[in-house]
This record gives structure tokens, sequence and C-alpha cells, in this order.
């Protein structure tokens, strides 16, 4: 198994461009969840999806959108990029279990909005 | 990689010796917790976690803690090696949440030798 993959691990943008982030899992998880991280600071949830179809705000959605087409993909849209995006995004996903929430984590992709 | 642990709690531990990391929750309608480890360049890996009917659990060089009553998580690492430096973070899910956790700022761990 591969796991949580992230593509592209590095990304620069210009002002006002849009890109998508490309999260893929092949564990079958019904769960998939975006996160960003910026120095000093924890993990804040953007986006998260709890099975094909099915998406949520986190707490830092504005700016972003998502789809959940199927089960493996969760791509991560930035729809006109702003300097305050600048940050490091990682995708996570788990498995519907009683009392086990243990989120798997992609590398990351690093992000500069310039 | 860039390091994530600008600005961060620094805990500076040597080689050999016992590790405590300390965390404190926020919400007492929670009702798990999880450690992650975080190297440079790197995504979170998991290290333990806990339910809240539990006050302690132990893995493999790691226990974590729980205390309700004062709602604070620690998790300790025995015998800490050179591997163990990383910065770690302590999460919690509410009880009427299916899989959303919140993460804590976390705590970067130096092993000096």
């Amino acid at each position: 198994n591969a796991g949580v993959t992230q593509t592209p691990k590095f990304q620069v943008l210009k002002t006002g461009q849009s890109m998508t982030l490309q999260c893929a899992q092949d564990m079958n998880h019904e769960y998939m969840s975006w996160y960003r991280q910026d120095p000093g600071m924890g993990l804040r949830l953007i986006h998260y999806s709890v099975g094909a179809g099915i998406t949520d705000q986190g707490e830092v959605p504005n700016g972003y959108n998502v789809s959940r087409s199927t089960t493996e993909d969760f791509p991560l849209r930035l729809l006109s990029a702003a300097p305050s995006q600048t940050s490091v995004y990682f995708c996570a996903s788990s498995r519907q279990a009683l009392f086990s929430y243990e989120q798997y984590f992609g590398p990351g992709t690093r992000l500069t909005v310039t | 990689g860039e390091s994530v642990g600008l600005h961060l709690p620094t805990l500076s531990v040597q080689e050999g010796d016992n590790s405590i990391i300390n965390c404190a929750y926020s919400n007492s309608a929670s009702d798990y917790f999880i450690w992650y480890k975080q190297e440079s360049g790197k995504g979170p890996q998991f290290i333990i976690d806990i339910r809240s009917n539990m006050d302690k659990r132990q893995g493999q060089r790691v226990t974590v803690l729980l205390n309700k009553t004062v709602k604070h998580l620690s998790l300790q690492i025995a015998a800490t090696q050179p591997g163990d430096s990383a910065v770690y973070f302590c999460a919690e899910k509410e009880s009427d949440s299916w899989g959303k956790l919140q993460f804590g700022a976390g705590t970067q761990v130096v092993v000096t030798p």
C-alpha cells in the first residue's frame, strides 16, 4: 500500500492564480481531511469528508473548495491564491471504526504564494 | 526540510533520559485523545491514543496519561533516543464528532547526546 499520497510536493503560485492539490489514498478509508500547518501553530482543519459525495467545512475553509467523487481521491482547490495561503498542506485519511480515529497523513505539499 | 517547530515550546532532553511532554486540552466534551510525532519535512505519524474512559495507556517505550479533572494529557517517552527528536502534537476529538480532531500547537523535543 502507498498509503496517503499528495502531489505536488512543492508549488509556487502568483497571487490570483488557481490550482488543485491532489490527495489519494489506497486504504479504502471513508474519512478524508485537509489541514494547513503554519509555523508555531498546530494543524488546522480546512475541509473534510466522511465518504464519497459528502464534504463539510472545517475551521478555516475560506478560499478553498473540495469535492469527493470517489473514495480514493480528495482534491483541494485554491480558487484565487493569496499570500495568506502560503503554508504546508497535509491530507489525511482514516477508517470508520468504533473508538479508533487514527488519521494517516500524507507527506505534505509546501505552497508559496507570491 | 524546513522546521515546523518555529516559536514552539522546546523540551531539551539528554539521550537515555525519560521525556515528559504535556498538553492541556480545552473541551470537557472530548472523548478521545491522540499523540502524533512529526519529523522535519514529513507528515505527522501516529504514536498512541487513549479514550476518555481510561487514565493510562502504554505502548512501546511510550505511555499516555489522561487527567480529566484538570483536562491534562501527557506523553512519556522512556529512554529517549536521538530518533525521538521531533515536534509532538496532541489532538482531541469531541464526543459528538466522528473523526474531527482538534490539534494543539505542538512541542519541539530536542535530544542531546
